[in-house]
């Protein structure tokens, strides 16, 4: 069957490393942003957000940087476990309407032990 | 709460046939969306829906037709499948900006949360 992720840029790390996976938005107005993680067959999952207001954000194991004059988003994984393997997206919305996402292409991580 | 379910899982459909998508939700979301997803590719917005009863295109409509009859509910059909059109096809709904609860999930207003995917081949 079809295979989401087939040629997207992969990023290999050591189980144990610390995983970074950048995107660049397009939109200058964008004033939130999402991070999703998608397993393979599965739907993409919430992550962590940050919004426009904020340059960082730090979750459980998880660090989001936002760099607005250069227009990009980057994931932090600490201590990348072989669960962490998937395809990661960043997301990036404009308040106001009706919630519209435009989606990056995506980064595959793949975690090795 | 199932959050966003999706019926069917797969399907293989040959060219000319029909067929619709369910999507159903159960954290009372206003909005709710229908992407495709191409292999090296992000997700693209097919159609997205605001509240009941209301539809609107988004950045790939062609060949997709929707409808919103329940809150909880939103439907993609295929009227006259093509082979251009296999891919998955996600589900997703949001609650509006202005929106906050909690509820078993961890919500955020903002965020879009995702049905599993409906494998689709067309012949």
């Amino acid at each position: 069957g079809e295979s989401v992720g087939l040629h997207l840029p992969t990023l290999s790390v050591q189980e144990g490393d610390n995983s970074i996976i950048n995107c660049a938005y397009s939109n200058s107005a964008s004033d939130y942003f999402i991070w999703y993680k998608q397993e393979s067959g599965k739907g993409p999952q919430f992550i962590i957000d940050i919004r426009s207001n904020m340059d960082k954000r730090q979750g459980q194991r998880v660090t989001v940087l936002l760099n607005k004059t250069v227009k990009h988003l980057s994931l932090q994984i600490a201590a990348t476990q072989p669960g962490d393997s998937a395809v990661y997206f960043c997301a990036e919305n404009t308040s106001g309407g009706y919630n519209k996402l435009i989606f990056g292409a995506g980064t595959r991580l793949a975690v090795h032990p | 709460n199932a959050g966003v379910t999706q019926t069917p899982k797969f399907r293989v459909l040959k060219t000319g046939q029909s067929m619709t998508l369910l999507c159903a939700q159960d954290m009372n979301h206003e909005y709710m969306y229908w992407y495709r997803q191409d292999p090296g590719m992000g997700l693209r917005l097919i159609h997205y829906s605001v509240g009941e009863g209301t539809t609107a295109k988004g950045e790939v409509p062609d060949g997709y037709n929707v409808s919103r009859l329940k809150k909880q509910n939103f439907l993609l059909g295929l009227e006259s499948a093509a082979p251009s059109q296999t891919s998955v096809y996600f589900c997703a709904s949001s609650a509006p900006l202005d929106y906050l609860t909690l509820r078993g999930l961890d919500y955020r207003t903002d965020t879009q949360y995702f049905g599993p995917g409906t494998r689709l081949t067309v012949l």
